[in-house]
């Protein structure tokens, strides 16, 4: 069962604009994180953020912000006042709390979001 | 030190040869993972080391063969891979316990199988 849906395969933004890239999870694990990496086209695979299922507040990381809403299992990436070397592959990414080492992460399909001068 | 190098970043290969990846990291992280990424894909988990000990290993053929020999470094042996096994192969390493614990990602070796 797909554990993590990011229902936009591209998107496009205009340079300085804002964008949401969406992400929903499920899990029956009371304990479990979620992340936001970004891949440009080099390959490498860039760590932007992170949410703790038990964290109070929504997680910022300079103009990368995540609109977490635990009750509808959604996990949603911002980035403020997009820029030219932001067009990647952005996945969300789950990782439950099963205090066993060494648990895998699971990678949503991804959203490739291009911005535009 | 949040650094992950993959080695090499490009390789071809036959089909009847052996060779090696490699990965490093010296950030004392306890896990480290294999991932192989198609083309438009997400990364998909193959091995999992915890404490140089294999503790996943998500029914990767046997023509792929992972090695941990110290606590910093992780190899994928490969041998006799076929054309379709071409993908990038990612090294990632992370602290343990779960869950509130990024993976830290190396660039990648892209691998071409001919």
């Amino acid at each position: 069962a797909q554990k993590i849906t990011q229902t936009q395969p591209g998107m496009f933004v205009q340079e300085k604009e804002a964008v949401t890239l969406d992400c929903t999870y499920d899990t029956s694990d009371p304990s479990y994180g979620l992340f936001w990496y970004k891949q440009p086209s080099s390959g490498e695979m860039i760590f932007l953020i992170y949410q703790g299922s038990y964290d109070q507040q929504n997680a910022t990381e300079g103009r990368y912000s995540l609109n977490f809403q635990k009750a509808r299992k959604s996990a949603n990436l911002v980035i403020s006042a997009s820029q030219l070397g932001d067009s990647a592959m952005y996945f969300c990414a789950m990782r439950e709390g099963h205090y066993d080492y060494g648990q895998n992460f699971v990678f949503g399909p991804g959203t490739r979001l291009s911005v535009l001068p | 030190d949040t650094e992950v190098t993959q080695t090499p970043k490009h390789l071809v290969m036959g089909m009847t040869n052996k060779k090696s990846l490699k990965c490093e990291q010296h950030m004392g992280h306890r896990a480290m993972y294999w991932y192989k990424q198609k083309a438009k894909k997400p990364p998909e988990l193959m091995f999992v080391y915890s404490y140089e000990k294999l503790s996943i290993n998500e029914s990767v053929p046997s023509r792929f063969s992972p090695e941990c020999p110290n606590s910093s470094l992780l190899n994928l042996h490969l041998h006799a891979l076929q054309p379709e096994d071409s993908a990038l192969y990612l090294c990632a390493s992370s602290q343990d316990p779960p869950p509130n614990t990024e993976a830290f990602f190396g660039q990648g070796t892209r691998l071409t199988v001919v």
